[in-house]
């Protein structure tokens, strides 16, 4: 079974729009962190955000926010006011356990920002 | 401030030919260091990972092998390429109380 799943292999929102990447995961550990990260066609991965598995309130950085539904295992990101350089693949990840495991990834979504 | 630096950016490479993939942080120490692999518009597929010097953890069994000859050094080699090891290699460092920072990539192609 996959440990995380991204359903939305491409989407399009609108420039200042807000839009929710889907996210869940499966782990059976007590114990796990969540991330996402932005991969622009350079290739390089940019983190935007992190959950612990006990964090008490959803993560925010900026524009960036997780819905994290801690019953439901998922962990959506919510990117608000979405700008042309939003435009990029967005993986949601996994670490489980101690705390510098391995992150395991989702397949990503495409995000595509129309003017 | 800590960096990670990786190289060659790109790379072409004829099958049976050999590769060496180096990646290098800088600003800590005894970090956690990974090798990933993202093939053409797939997610990241973790390939080794090292907790120490000398300290290597396969994920995934196949043509590539990895070193750690010093606290900040990460290499990624193979003695003959396959044309399915082409695809884009990331490596990536993580310690205490910090994130995962991954390097700029290197994107591969045997032919």
């Amino acid at each position: 079974a996959q440990k995380i799943t991204q359903t939305q292999p491409g989407m399009f929102v609108q420039e200042k729009e807000a839009v929710t990447l889907d996210c869940t995961y499966d782990t059976s550990d007590p114990s796990y962190g969540l991330f996402w990260y932005k991969q622009p066609s350079s290739g390089e991965m940019i983190f935007l955000i992190y959950q612990g598995s006990y964090d008490q309130q959803n993560a925010t950085e900026g524009r960036y926010s997780l819905n994290f539904q801690k019953a439901r295992k998922s962990a959506n990101l919510v990117i608000s006011a979405s700008q042309l350089g939003d435009s990029a693949m967005y993986f949601c990840a996994m670490r489980e356990g101690w705390s510098q495991g391995n992150l395991i990834f989702g397949k990503g979504t495409k995000l595509s920002v129309k003017p | 401030s800590q960096t990670i630096h990786q190289w060659p950016a790109t790379l072409v490479q004829p099958v049976g030919s050999p590769l060496s993939l180096e990646c290098t942080v800088e600003g800590t120490s005894n970090p956690n260091l990974y090798w990933y692999r993202q093939a053409a518009g797939r997610g990241l597929q973790l390939l080794f990972y090292s907790v120490g010097i000398g300290q290597i953890s396969s994920e995934v069994p196949q043509n590539l092998s990895a070193s750690r000859p010093q606290d900040r050094q990460f290499i990624l080699s193979s003695k003959k390429l396959l044309l399915s090891d082409s695809g884009f290699y990331l490596c990536a460092w993580s310690a205490r109380n910090y994130g995962y920072t991954f390097g700029s990539g290197t994107r591969l192609t045997v032919v």
